[in-house]
């Protein structure tokens, strides 16, 4: 069943640990997105990408990384984590052309960085 | 720049009680238009989207959005709300980028 895949859902680390959160999706979507979203509130774009070897800043400044080296897989990781970055982290793709963009979410992963 | 604005940050209704839920965008061009849901502990889904053709559209389970283009808006109501409705609503526009309102917080009491 085509879906996206994010793990893990919950992840607990200490201050100066470099973590990486997966994300995959199984249907074959060339753009792939990465959004912060503090409990009940907004969704702030954080990076995003159109296809293989591309990866762009999004609206929200963010002190993460991603690569994209195949279709199906756009990871993000903090080299450093810090308590600011104590939030939940949201994936998720969307075909690129000219007839639809609607976008599919992950589950998730909620960080704290304590 | 692209913006989407969300009337109203926190709803409470009675179960049965109609809803209105507004969206308002800024863009001069051609748009996409969608509707999320998040329900407490879920993925965001696809409540219902616009892209072309009648501005009425109907999405999943009984909610229903209107595209008034000369008001730059896109309302989603449902005539009759019950608990399991209780969520956070997220309008979204397909402009230039993609780009989500502030969202709006449902609570329904039974």
């Amino acid at each position: 069943e085509a879906d996206i895949y994010q793990t893990p859902r919950y992840l607990v680390i200490g201050t100066g640990k470099k973590i990486t959160l997966e994300c995959s999706q199984t249907m074959g979507h060339d753009k792939m997105y990465w959004y912060q979203q503090d409990p009940g509130m907004e969704l702030h774009l954080i990076h995003y990408s159109y296809g293989v070897n591309s990866t762009e800043k999004g609206d929200l400044s963010s002190e993460s990384t991603v690569s994209r080296i195949r279709t199906e897989h756009f990871p993000l990781t903090l080299e450093s984590a810090r308590p600011s970055h104590t939030s939940q982290y949201l994936c998720a793709s969307s075909e690129f052309g000219q007839t639809t963009y609607e976008q599919y979410f992950g589950p998730g992963t909620r960080l704290t960085v304590t | 720049a692209q913006s989407v604005s969300q009337h109203n940050h926190h709803v409470i209704l009675s179960e049965a009680a109609s809803l209105e839920l507004g969206c308002n965008y800024s863009y001069g061009g051609t748009v996409n238009l969608f509707w999320y849901v998040q329900y407490p502990g879920q993925h965001l889904q696809l409540l219902l989207k616009y892209f072309s053709g009648d501005p009425l559209v109907k999405g999943i389970k009984g909610f229903e959005a209107e595209f008034i283009k000369s008001k730059f808006s896109f309302n989603l109501r449902k005539p009759s709300v019950q608990w399991s409705d209780t969520a956070e609503y997220f309008c979204a526009v397909y402009g230039q980028n993609f780009v989500f309102g502030p969202g709006t917080r449902l609570s329904v009491l039974p």
